[in-house]
């Protein structure tokens, strides 16, 4: 199954762009590319998605590298309640497998 | 609102015993996904079902079952609880395709004595 690798932990200054990578190497064609991120004792909330193209929403912007093998979840400015754990997951069928995410830390 | 719900919140049981941790939505979305979560391996997927009557094993599926009578419910049960099964769990709903996005409940702390 396609897996995802994350760095363990960032940190941020607030009011600072924030960049996530995520790397996705085994990726197939018709895999999407989907971030969450879980809140302090809360379940998973949906961030973003993307096939091939970069994205944008309200929450934040996804890009996308060519081959499709690593993608980066785009924070514009980091807030407090921006602080989580990201995850980056391969959604395909019968599979969404989910790393172990990245911590984000963001400082005052 | 449409939602999804867990239910109990908290547990405590003892080892050997059967356990039946209820999931509950709202939004009518034909797919429902059970998943635990344990500190440093992140959620894990245990079970999903496509729809009424089906059901699918995920990556830690041994102990655990489902079944799938309506589109709202999609109860777990562990058969003999055991210590290995402490953890929280998480339910998840989408609405068709199993790339559509997943909506969760706010999780089931489980502990097994």
């Amino acid at each position: 199954d396609a897996k995802t690798t994350q760095p363990n932990s960032m940190e941020s200054n607030e009011e600072e762009p924030v960049h996530l990578p995520c790397n996705h190497s085994t990726i197939s064609g018709t895999d999407y590319i989907h971030w969450y991120r879980q809140l302090p004792s809360q379940g998973p909330e949906y961030v973003i998605h993307g096939l091939t193209s970069n994205v944008n929403n309200r929450m934040a912007s996804l890009a996308i590298a060519e081959d499709r093998k690593s993608s980066t979840l785009i924070l514009h400015r980091a807030t407090l309640r921006d602080a989580a754990v990201y995850y980056c997951i391969l959604a395909g069928t019968y599979k969404y497998i989910f790393g172990t995410g990245t911590r984000l830390k963001v400082l005052a | 609102d449409a939602e999804i719900t867990q239910s109990p919140r908290h547990k405590i049981t003892e080892t050997g015993r059967q356990v039946t941790l209820a999931c509950h939505q709202t939004w009518n979305h034909n797919n429902m996904f059970w998943y635990r979560q344990d500190l440093g391996h992140g959620l894990r997927l245990i079970h999903y079902s496509y729809g009424v009557q089906d059901t699918n094993k995920g990556e830690v599926s041994d102990g655990y079952s489902v079944s799938r009578s309506n589109t709202e419910d999609l109860p777990l049960t562990l058969e003999s609880a055991a210590s290995s099964q402490t953890s929280v769990y998480f339910c998840a709903s989408s609405r068709d395709r199993s790339t559509d996005t997943q909506y969760f409940g706010p999780g089931t702390r489980l502990t097994v004595l």
